[in-house]
């Protein structure tokens, strides 16, 4: 089955700041990869996600990257903000299969105002 | 979007109690998902629905844990003589049909095992 590692498992930023987490699959056949923030007491909310046919997503001060062929992508958060402090998860999903998209363990974002 | 619902928020029970949880998915999604999440670690699949069908369950879900979906609607999952270690998150999520459709996860039921 799929294996999603992700790092590191803490990061520590000043505001304004960017901050990068990284994340490596190894199903080659996974083609989905979305990213989830979550918050103190609730569920991981969906903040992008990247699909297979493309290299690079932008949504304001966030942007994930993907590199197929080294199968790992990143995720890039600019212009740091207190509100940003959360745990963050990487998952990726296969196609042609389930539709079951396996997590990363998580990084836990601080960012200091 | 009234988003997904669950309850309880929080279940305290004795070690060799059953306990039920309830999940209320956004009404358009046929998609159900169960997941489990300890501190530390992201979220761990445990099974999942297509409309009322249990499509697939991972072998993390031992034969004291059962789940149903019976109108393809609300979802329960119930843990017979629970155990310390079943002590944890339960997440439950849904989707629209098709690939690469995202997971709306609820606030998550919070069961510990005393």
């Amino acid at each position: 089955g799929e294996n999603v590692e992700q790092h590191p498992s803490t990061l520590s930023v000043q505001e304004g700041d960017s901050a990068v987490i990284k994340c490596t699959y190894s199903d080659s056949a996974s083609n989905y990869f979305p990213w989830y923030k979550q918050e103190l007491g609730k569920g991981p909310q969906l903040i992008i996600d990247i699909r297979s046919n493309v290299g690079e997503k932008k949504d304001q001060r966030i942007a994930v990257t993907l590199n197929k062929t080294a199968k790992h992508f990143s995720l890039h958060i600019t212009e740091t903000q207190p509100e940003d402090s959360a745990v963050y998860f990487c998952a990726a999903e296969a196609s042609g299969g389930s539709y079951i998209p396996t997590f990363g363990r998580g990084t836990s974002l601080i960012v200091h105002p | 979007d009234t988003g997904v619902s669950q309850d309880p928020r929080h279940k305290i029970t004795k070690r060799g109690q059953n306990v039920t949880f309830r999940c209320d998915p956004i009404s358009e999604h046929n998609r159900l998902y169960w997941y489990r999440q300890t501190l530390g670690q992201g979220p761990e699949f445990l099974t999942y629905f297509q409309n009322e069908a249990q499509l697939e369950k991972s072998r993390l879900l031992s034969d004291r844990f059962s789940a149903e979906r019976p109108k393809g609607s609300f979802s329960t999952l119930e843990i017979q003589r629970t155990e310390q270690g079943d002590s944890a998150m339960y997440l439950c999520a849904s989707s629209l049909p098709g690939p690469n459709s995202p997971l709306h996860f609820g606030n998550g039921t919070r069961l510990t095992v005393t």
